[in-house]
């Protein structure tokens, strides 16, 4: 079975923190994603990645940035978290051709107060 | 541009049969996805459709694919409450961006 594992379920963190949110997958995947999933908003892409070392924003990056320094892993940074991005954050990974599958991680939860 | 829109609620009796509803605007998308959002849970891939495909029947679900519109649905036949989910509609053009829309919750009424 493919994996993809985000490292939480739930975090709350402080208005200016610096924030990690990490994702792992074990199925040698090229590409990875992260999305926010908001009511009414749906999924937006935040960043993805098609290859180590390589990123490209997607939708909504500001506030963001991302890091892939191994294959397996792609990590999502908030700079200094603020209120509204509390939201649902979820990672994705699939190959890289058309006509693939996205395998979703379960979700982390975020809380900014 | 690249929108997926779908409406945000629906609500079916047990046993009726559930249609989602999906409108995209790029028409050079060459697969069409619906995902399913399980409460507490990520997405997982349920069905997809080539865009050269008129329809999909798979089990329960159908797709239907009009291209002229570029509207797409999934029907649930004889649905039942663990079919009460969120479901996505999706495009995919490229090898490495997939568009989602917003999600229609579908809640089962007894």
């Amino acid at each position: 079975d493919v994996k993809v594992t985000q490292s939480s379920r739930y975090l709350v963190k402080r208005t200016g923190e610096k924030v990690f949110l990490e994702c792992v997958q074990d199925m040698d995947h090229e590409n990875m994603f992260w999305y926010r999933q908001d009511p009414g908003l749906g999924l937006r892409l935040i960043y993805f990645s098609y290859d180590v070392k390589m990123k490209e924003k997607g939708d909504i990056p500001e506030g963001y940035s991302v890091s892939r320094e191994k294959k397996e892993r792609f990590s999502l940074i908030l700079e200094s978290a603020s209120t509204n991005q509390t939201s649902m954050y979820l990672c994705a990974s699939s190959l890289h051709r058309a006509n693939t599958e996205a395998f979703f991680g379960q979700g982390t939860r975020l809380t900014v107060v | 541009g690249e929108d997926v829109e779908q409406s945000l609620f629906l609500s079916v009796r047990e046993g009726d049969s559930s249609v989602i509803n999906c409108t995209y605007t790029d028409s050079s998308s060459t697969y069409l996805y619906w995902y399913k959002q399980e409460p507490g849970a990520g997405l997982q891939l349920l069905t997809y459709i080539f865009s050269n495909m008129d329809m999909k029947q798979d089990q329960r679900l159908t797709v239907l694919l009009n291209k002229k519109d570029k509207h797409l649905s999934l029907r649930i036949a004889d649905t039942q409450t663990g079919d009460s989910a969120i479901y996505f509609c999706a495009e995919s053009k490229s090898a490495s961006k997939i568009i989602f829309g917003s999600g229609t919750r579908l809640s089962i009424r007894p």
